[in-house]
């Protein structure tokens, strides 16, 4: 069986300042990791993906992760937030093994302030 | 290149009536996935299809849900008798063929209300 967690609910922070939007994960295998964002009444947005290859993965909207196998983490960062950032973040994780089921974190509220 | 489609975005149903939720994937996309998100909550998986086969569908209800994606038109989600415990957000999503297409694309969501 696979889980994400997502141990903050609500992140806050500073106009400008560093974000981080921390997810870990439990898988039997390799993980296909994932970023998706929610705004409000609106589906999910893709973010950035992890595969294989460099730790250290560049997304949309000046946002990446960095997988940490030893640690089982992606955590989500970006070097300076912006209020239009404040969303409903998601971590989800898949297997290599072809079943494609996305299991996803229970979210979390990113609210950047002015 | 339209995004995927869902539609309604809003449905209100009775107890005990029928919710037929629809989902045209992107151009090119052959596999289809239904999620569930309820208030406050992550998605949880429900069904993964391809063209006129079920793929997966470890996390559909026993009763009551059932889900196809038939040679031409979109995919259908349908709930027999709704209760007000079905009431959600249920998601579509799609991906393109091919053993590397693994990123999902999302629809904006059909609210369930049951009333």
């Amino acid at each position: 069986a696979q889980s994400v967690a997502q141990p903050e609910d609500q992140v806050n922070v500073a106009e400008g300042n560093p974000l981080t939007v921390k997810c870990t994960y439990s898988v039997s295998g390799n993980p296909y990791l994932f970023w998706y964002v929610q705004y409000p009444n609106r589906g999910l947005q893709f973010l950035l993906k992890y595969i294989t290859g460099d730790n250290l993965v560049k997304g949309s909207y000046g946002f990446e992760a960095e997988f940490n196998k030893s640690q089982t983490s992606f955590h989500l960062k970006k070097p300076s937030a912006l209020v239009s950032d404040s969303a409903l973040y998601f971590c989800a994780v898949s297997m290599d093994t072809g079943r494609r089921a996305l299991t996803f974190g229970s979210g979390t509220r990113l609210q950047v302030q002015p | 290149n339209a995004g995927v489609m869902q539609n309604p975005r809003h449905l209100v149903r009775r107890r005990g009536q029928e919710a037929r939720l629809r989902c045209s994937p992107m151009k090119g996309h052959s596999h289809v996935y239904w999620y569930r998100q309820l208030p406050e909550e992550g998605l949880k998986f429900m069904v993964y299809l391809q063209k006129e086969n079920i793929i997966d569908e470890s996390g559909m209800p026993k009763e009551r849900f059932s889900a196809e994606f038939p040679k031409e038109g979109p995919s259908i989600l349908r709930i027999q008798q709704v209760v007000r415990g079905d009431s959600a957000a249920y998601f579509c999503a799609s991906s393109p063929p091919g053993q590397g297409k693994v990123i999902q694309y999302f629809g904006a969501g059909t609210r369930l209300s049951v009333l």
